[in-house]
């Protein structure tokens, strides 16, 4: 399975700023996908990162607050824009590549803390 | 919208003792995957199950996935403390193809 370097492994951050996470796979890999987990909870959703195209947001998320980008087939962005206490959790990427019973595999995570 | 419940929430056994959590899909699933996240790190895939009925083993940990692919179950014979964590169940969204969404998890913990 890939090998996934995500960093900041943890920041804390000033409310109304941004942090760009980046999501570096060791291989080309066909599907990335961005989630959020607050603490102690589930993962949710955020985005489906395309390579070469707009990402696709789950409902309750938008461009606007976490724009996303993937320029190739083992990278990917995602900015937390414009942050509030709420914005608060763990952030994680994942791959998986199409029609392999690999699962999915994710990143070590970036903990995220707004003050 | 769709919905992946997984029961209980939280479970304390006694080591030795055997643990059994339980996925509930709002939704007919094509597969359902099974991830285990230790405290502080990140989903690690364990497992994924296709077939109607299907039931797969790895180790101590029984996997199955239910006649109507609604619901799935893993079992864990005999916990030791590595087994602490929590263990989700993912089913493909009915909204896009190879999007998962992750039920609601169950956290074990061991007690030595």
């Amino acid at each position: 399975s890939a090998v996934i370097s995500q960093k900041p492994s943890r920041d804390i951050c000033q409310r109304g700023t941004s942090l760009t996470i980046q999501c570096q796979v060791d291989s080309q890999v066909t599907m990335m996908f961005w989630y959020r987990q607050q603490p102690g909870q589930s993962l949710t959703l955020i985005a489906t990162a395309n390579q070469g195209s707009e990402a696709t947001y789950e409902s309750g998320f938008v461009i606007d607050k976490f724009p996303i980008s993937r320029p190739n087939l083992t990278f990917s962005t995602l900015t937390v824009s414009n942050m509030s206490p709420e914005d608060s959790s763990i952030y994680l990427c994942s791959v998986g590549h199409r029609g392999r019973d690999y699962g999915y595999t994710f990143g070590s995570g970036t903990r995220l803390t707004v003050v | 919208g769709q919905q992946v419940m997984q029961i209980p929430q939280y479970q304390h056994v006694q080591e030795g003792e055997d643990f059994t959590t339980y996925c509930n899909s709002s939704t007919t699933l094509s597969n359902i995957q099974w991830y285990k996240q230790r405290p502080g790190g990140h989903p690690v895939f364990l497992i994924q199950l296709v077939k109607s009925g299907e039931v797969k083993k790895q180790k101590r940990l029984t996997f199955q996935f239910g006649e109507a692919k609604k619901n799935s179950s893993l079992h864990i014979t005999a916990t030791q403390t590595t087994d602490v964590g929590t263990y989700f169940c993912a089913g493909p969204s009915t909204s896009g193809t190879y999007k998962y969404i992750f039920g609601t998890g169950t956290r074990l913990k061991v007690l030595a």
